[in-house]
């Protein structure tokens, strides 16, 4: 499983617009990118998940060049609620999921 | 309303007993999983089944144990012999297991075990 780096926290304002980046120098042809959002004492929750070029759900978008080799998650006009953890993760199958610490988004009014 | 339940919520143990935690899927998926989450840091995987009747270790396996009955049933014991039980447990469940590309997994509410 690739190994993903993302930084540790990150501070906003309501309104702004949020970008957490990712790399994964070691992804592999087959592994997709897929990120998720925890809430305090919540599990985890799918927001999305892209192989390359641009993905755009009706929470976020991600953003993946050319080398896939980082990818970045777009947070268009945050709000308090977004104040959350969000995991990179990088995999070709099911079953063993690696999340590292995540980056801790704290979103100012 | 399709999901994942996790009971209880909150669970509290004297040291030295087992304890069990309820995990029930509706979703029709093959794979759960059972995730660790302590204070700050990421979740670690306890294990995982693919299958009914079958599971595997995950990377923290020490002093806890699974069954697998049932489909929609994953239930975990926290045994005595798990030096460092008190954390926060995640149940999940996905509708391939390995060797889906775009698998995703969800999860449960969790559920806190504090040990006294």
């Amino acid at each position: 499983l690739a190994k993903t780096t993302q930084p540790i926290s990150m501070d906003s304002y309501e309104g702004q617009e949020v970008n957490i980046t990712c790399s994964h120098n070691n992804i592999a042809t087959n592994d997709y990118i897929t990120w998720y959002q925890q809430f305090p004492s919540q599990g985890p929750r799918f927001i999305i998940q892209g192989y390359k070029t641009k993905v755009t759900n009706e929470v976020a978008s991600l953003f993946i060049p050319a080398d896939r080799k980082s990818s970045t998650l777009s947070l268009p006009r945050v709000s308090l609620s977004d104040t959350a953890v969000y995991y990179c993760l990088v995999y070709n199958q099911g079953g063993k999921l690696i999340f590292g610490q995540g980056t801790e988004l704290s979103v100012k009014p | 309303d399709g999901g994942i339940t996790q009971s209880p919520k909150y669970l509290f143990r004297k040291e030295g007993q087992n304890v069990t935690l309820s995990c029930e899927q509706n979703l029709n998926h093959d794979a759960m999983y059972w995730y660790r989450q302590d204070p700050g840091q990421g979740l670690r995987l306890i294990y995982y089944s693919q299958i009914v009747n079958d599971f595997q270790k995950g990377d923290i396996a020490e002093g806890y144990s699974v069954s697998r009955e049932k489909k929609e049933s994953f239930p975990l014991t926290v045994t005595s012999a798990q030096k460092n039980p008190t954390a926060f447990y995640l149940c999940a469940s996905s509708i391939w297991g390995q060797g889906a590309s775009t698998d995703t997994q969800y999860f449960g509410p969790g559920t806190r075990l504090t040990v006294l």
